[in-house]
C-alpha cells in the first residue's frame, strides 16, 4: 500500500523566502506529525495533528513557522521569510490511533542560501 | 536535558557478527515508550521495534531485539548476523506516557552503523 509522501523532495529557497512543504499521510491515519531533522542529528518534534486539529506547536522554533490539516488527511508545513538555520530535512510521520508507531515519509531536504 | 542518549557515533560490525548498539533514557514518567529506527542514506526513517515501560519480556522482531534493562535506563538494540543491508544510522527515541503532544518521539544523536564484508 501506499506510505507517507511528501513533496518537494528538495526545495532550494533564498533567504527571506516563503516555502510550502506538502505531506500525504497514510490513508485513515488520525495522528499526524511534523520533525525538524539537522544535519547529523536525530528527529526533534515540530507540531502535532490529530485529525484537522492542532494539538501541540509546542516544536516549532518561531512564529515563521505554520503548519495546517484543514481537512484532516493532507499537511501542509509552511515557513515564511526563510533564514540559513531553517536549512533541515522536514519529516512528516502519520500513525493510525490504535497504533504506537509512527511511519515517516521520505521527507524534505531544505537548503537555504 | 537530553531524554535519549547514544553514545556511540559510529560502529563498525562484519558480516553475519552481532552488534549492539546503545542507548539511555531519562524520563521519570511511569509510562512509557521506547523506539529504534533506521535511517538508510535514502533519508526515509523505517520502524524496528518498541518497547513498552510495561513490557515483562524484551521485544524482538525477526533479526533485531530489545535489551531493555529498566532499572538501569537502558534499551539497547542487538541485530544478529548483520547484512551489508544493515548499513545506516540507527536511531533510539522515546514517547512518554503523560504527553499531551499525542506521543510526539524524542530522538537521540543516533549511531552510524557500518557493516563490512
Amino acid at each position: 500500500g501506499a506510505g507517507v509522501s511528501q513533496s518537494p523532495r528538495y526545495k532550494v529557497a533564498k533567504r527571506g523566502q516563503d516555502v510550502a512543504l506538502r505531506c500525504d499521510p497514510i490513508s485513515g491515519h488520525v495522528s499526524l506529525f511534523w520533525y525538524q531533522q539537522a544535519l547529523g542529528q536525530g528527529p526533534e518534534f515540530l507540531t502535532y495533528f490529530q485529525n484537522e486539529a492542532q494539538l501541540d506547536k509546542s516544536g516549532l522554533p518561531s512564529d515563521r513557522f505554520f503548519a495546517e490539516r484543514p481537512e484532516g488527511s493532507v499537511s501542509t508545513l509552511k515557513i515564511q521569510r526563510t533564514q540559513q538555520e531553517d536549512s533541515a530535512v522536514y519529516l512528516c510521520a502519520s500513525s493510525p490511533w490504535e497504533r504506537i508507531e509512527q511511519y515517516f515519509g521520505p521527507g524534505t531536504r531544505l537548503t537555504v542560501t | 536535558a537530553q531524554k535519549i542518549t547514544q553514545t556511540q557515533p559510529g560502529m563498525f560490525v562484519q558480516e553475519k557478527e552481532a552488534v549492539t548498539l546503545d542507548c539511555t533514557y531519562d524520563t521519570s514518567d511511569p509510562s512509557y515508550g521506547l523506539f529504534w529506527y533506521k535511517q538508510p542514506s535514502s533519508g526515509e526513517m523505517i520502524f524496528l521495534i518498541y518497547q513498552g515501560s510495561y513490557d515483562q519480556q524484551n521485544a524482538t522482531e525477526g533479526r533485531y531485539s530489545l535489551n531493555f534493562q529498566k532499572a538501569r535506563k537502558s534499551a539497547n538494540l542487538v541485530i544478529s548476523a548483520s547484512q551489508l543491508g544493515d548499513s545506516a544510522m540507527y536511531f533510539c527515541a522515546m514517547r512518554e506516557g503523560n504527553s499531551n503532544s499525542g506521543y510526539a518521539l524524542n530522538f537521540g544523536k543516533g549511531t552510524s552503523l557500518l557493516v563490512t564484508p
